[in-house]
């Protein structure tokens, strides 16, 4: 089993819409979450980070289930410019930076 | 202040020749990373430093590939002899210690090709 494994896409839809992205981890351990994001031919860059009781930035809401071992991040009344790449991402023992393991990411397209 | 930097942001070359990709942080972040991002497998990570010190070789192919940090503001990963199959886009991020805080910074990446 991938230690991190996402949805690869794409998800089409609308401006306006609503949409979620999943993530599963398989290590119990995972000490923190994150998602980033990468616009085509771009770096990736840290999107928001995810705790326990879940956390909101604008319309952008990330949720953690550690029982279930996922993640999630809600977009709501999606922009144009929100089109790109999500990378769930998970530091699996703490501690230290170096333990960052990557999603392949959830192509995101939004349409006018 | 400056992002990562790295160079040359394109790199096309041939089998066998040696390829060298250089990297700047960001001043004052004390871990660097090097990534190397294929369709196939996605972002993986080669190594990471801690302070100039290697913490971290596992993600590292094979012989074929070195990395260095000779001082703080300044990281080179070389590949010799370079394969096809080493094409990807090649990224270097910095960050910080400490916290939970753990964003990295992620330079523009080098784009390599080889024939």
């Amino acid at each position: 089993r991938k230690e991190v494994e996402q949805d690869p896409g794409p998800f089409n839809v609308p401006e306006g819409a609503t949409v979620a992205f999943n993530c599963t981890y398989s290590n119990s351990a995972s000490q923190s979450f994150f998602w980033y994001r990468q616009d085509c031919r771009k770096e990736p860059k840290l999107l928001m980070s995810v705790y326990s009781s879940g956390n909101e930035d604008g319309r952008f809401t990330a949720q953690l289930n550690r029982a279930s071992q996922y993640i999630s991040l809600l977009i709501r009344d999606s922009k144009l410019s929100d089109s790109a790449t999500y990378l769930c991402v998970v530091n699996l023992h703490g501690g230290s930076q170096g333990n960052l393991i990557f999603g392949k990411g959830t192509k995101l397209s939004v349409k006018p | 202040d400056a992002g990562v930097i790295q160079s040359p942001r394109h790199e096309v070359t041939e089998m066998g020749q040696e390829v060298t990709l250089r990297c700047k942080p960001i001043s004052g972040h004390d871990y660097l990373f090097w990534y190397r991002q294929t369709m196939m497998r996605g972002l993986e990570l080669l190594i990471y430093f801690n302070n100039n010190v290697p913490i971290d070789d596992s993600g590292m192919p094979e012989d074929r590939f070195s990395a260095k940090m000779p001082n703080a503001s300044f990281s080179t990963l070389k590949i010799q002899p370079s394969e096809p199959r080493d094409s990807a886009v090649y990224f270097c991020a910095s960050g910080l210690a400490g916290g939970g805080a753990y964003e990295q910074y992620f330079g523009p990446g080098t784009r390599l090709t080889v024939t």
